[in-house]
């Protein structure tokens, strides 16, 4: 069965400082890998997702992630954050499983955006 | 268009009480999922619908909890006999296809069992 692990709980940084959130994965094969966000009282929306091809992905709002298989990692990444980038990231691994792809959350990353 | 969307947005009720808690995915999607956040954790997967296929149920915590949907529209999550420990966030998302694993979510009911 495949996990993630988000080993940062809570993050903070300087509106305009760089960010990288981790997280690593555990799968047998080739993993499905995704970035959500929660951002307050608001549900889970998709920043970026991997299946196959280039290992650095964009995403939307700036975001971008890079697939590093010998580290299984899936680091979420921007160069310059936004107060409104304040929110829960959720980094999830999809895997093919009874027919469908199921797929399994982290328990994300709190970041905190400070003036 | 129109994304998922789930009601009651807020629910509390007494325990012992069972809840029904309803999804509307988007139109055309065949998947859907129901997933369960607690406070300060990580989802929770509860159980998945695609199209007329047997649901996968492996996530349901006990037997107190169920779910239906029809064809490809509306689920409901029934949570009979609440417990303390169901107060959480429920979660549904819908997917236009088997093996994305890309899922739209909805706003989410939040329940407290007193």
């Amino acid at each position: 069965a495949q996990s993630v692990t988000q080993p940062d709980i809570h993050i903070t940084v300087s509106e305009g400082a760089s960010l990288e959130l981790r997280c690593n994965y555990s799968y047998g094969a080739t993993p499905y890998l995704f970035w959500y966000v929660q951002s307050p009282g608001q549900g889970l929306q998709l920043l970026l997702k991997y299946f196959s091809g280039d290992t650095l992905v964009q995403g939307i709002k700036g975001f971008e992630a890079e697939f590093k298989r010998s580290q299984s990692s899936f680091n979420l990444r921007k160069p310059s954050v936004h107060w409104s980038d304040a929110a829960e990231y959720f980094c999830a691994v999809g895997a093919n499983s009874g027919g469908y792809q199921k797929v399994t959350f982290g328990i994300g990353t709190k970041l905190q955006v400070i003036p | 268009g129109a994304g998922v969307s789930q009601s009651p947005s807020n629910k509390v009720t007494e325990k012992g009480k069972d809840v029904e808690l309803r999804c509307d995915p988007i139109s055309g999607h065949t998947a859907l999922y129901w997933y369960r956040q607690r406070l300060g954790q990580g989802l929770e997967f509860l159980i998945y619908f695609q199209g007329n296929s047997a649901p996968d149920k492996s996530g349901l915590p006990s037997d107190r909890f169920s779910a239906e949907r029809t064809g490809e529209s509306v689920s409901t999550l029934t949570i009979q006999r609440t417990q303390q420990e169901d107060s959480a966030v429920y979660l549904c998302a819908s997917s236009s296809a088997r093996f994305s694993g890309e899922q739209y979510f909805g706003p989410g009911t939040r329940l407290t069992v007193t």
